[in-house]
């Protein structure tokens, strides 16, 4: 079946602006999770959803990051007035289960580039 | 907040020799995950380890987690050039409200030169 896929695979951006980006996970899979892969740092943990609900939004670096998922499937994660900083590859993952015990799998991720 | 320091950062060894990755934490985890990434591409999970003490291998790789569930080790035996690539760790843990994400560290890139 299919994986997990994220669009677009490359954003270039110029500071200030807002981007989108949408995350289809694995059909079946309740948990959804978005972290952030910068050079140097590894990967960072941001936020996760059960269904439609995100129990813990603290993980997202400023309130300039949203995200949303709806019907239980798609999920977008949108940064509004993008900074220099924001420039990362945004990973999406995920599982059939919530919990420590899930298997988490990875899309390609969204390589963002804020000019 | 959970940590996890992973070493080496890099290694690049050539074909044929062992090698051992760690990843070490202060924090107890419910269990502990090893990826592998290459460029352009998401983590691919290798396996999950869960109890404290448990062994568990992967044709020449070798998967150990702390009797403590603090640590863990990722052995590579006759390393292969395919074997190059980014090894993550990633602890997970129950906080009992609900899942959190992984906690990944930085990661080891790993070279096999033929």
């Amino acid at each position: 079946g299919a994986g997990v896929s994220q669009s677009p695979s490359n954003k270039v951006t110029e500071k200030g602006k807002d981007v989108e980006l949408r995350c289809d996970p694995i059909s079946g899979h309740t948990a959804l999770y978005w972290y952030r892969q910068s050079l140097g740092q590894g990967l960072e943990f941001l936020i996760y959803f059960q269904g439609n609900s995100a129990p813990d939004k603290s993980g997202l670096p400023s309130d300039r990051f949203s995200a949303e998922r709806t019907g239980g499937s798609v999920s977008t994660l949108t940064i509004q007035r993008t900074q220099q900083e924001d420039s990362a590859v945004y990973l999406c993952a995920s599982s059939l289960n919530v919990g420590p015990y899930g298997e988490q799998y990875f899309g390609p991720g969204t390589r963002l580039t804020v000019t | 907040t959970q940590l996890l320091e992973q070493s080496p950062q890099f290694l690049s060894i050539q074909e044929g020799e062992n090698l051992t990755v760690y990843c070490n934490s202060s924090s107890v985890f419910s269990s502990l995950q090893w990826y592998r990434q290459e460029p352009g591409e998401g983590p691919v999970l290798l396996v999950t380890v869960v109890t404290g003490g448990e062994v568990k291998k992967l044709k020449r790789l070798t998967f150990q987690f702390g009797d403590a569930r603090k640590d863990s080790s990722l052995h590579i035996t006759a390393a292969q050039p395919g074997d190059t690539g980014l090894y993550l760790c990633a602890g997970a843990w129950y906080s009992g409200g609900g899942a959190d994400g992984l906690t990944f560290g930085k990661g080891t890139h790993l070279i096999i030169q033929p």
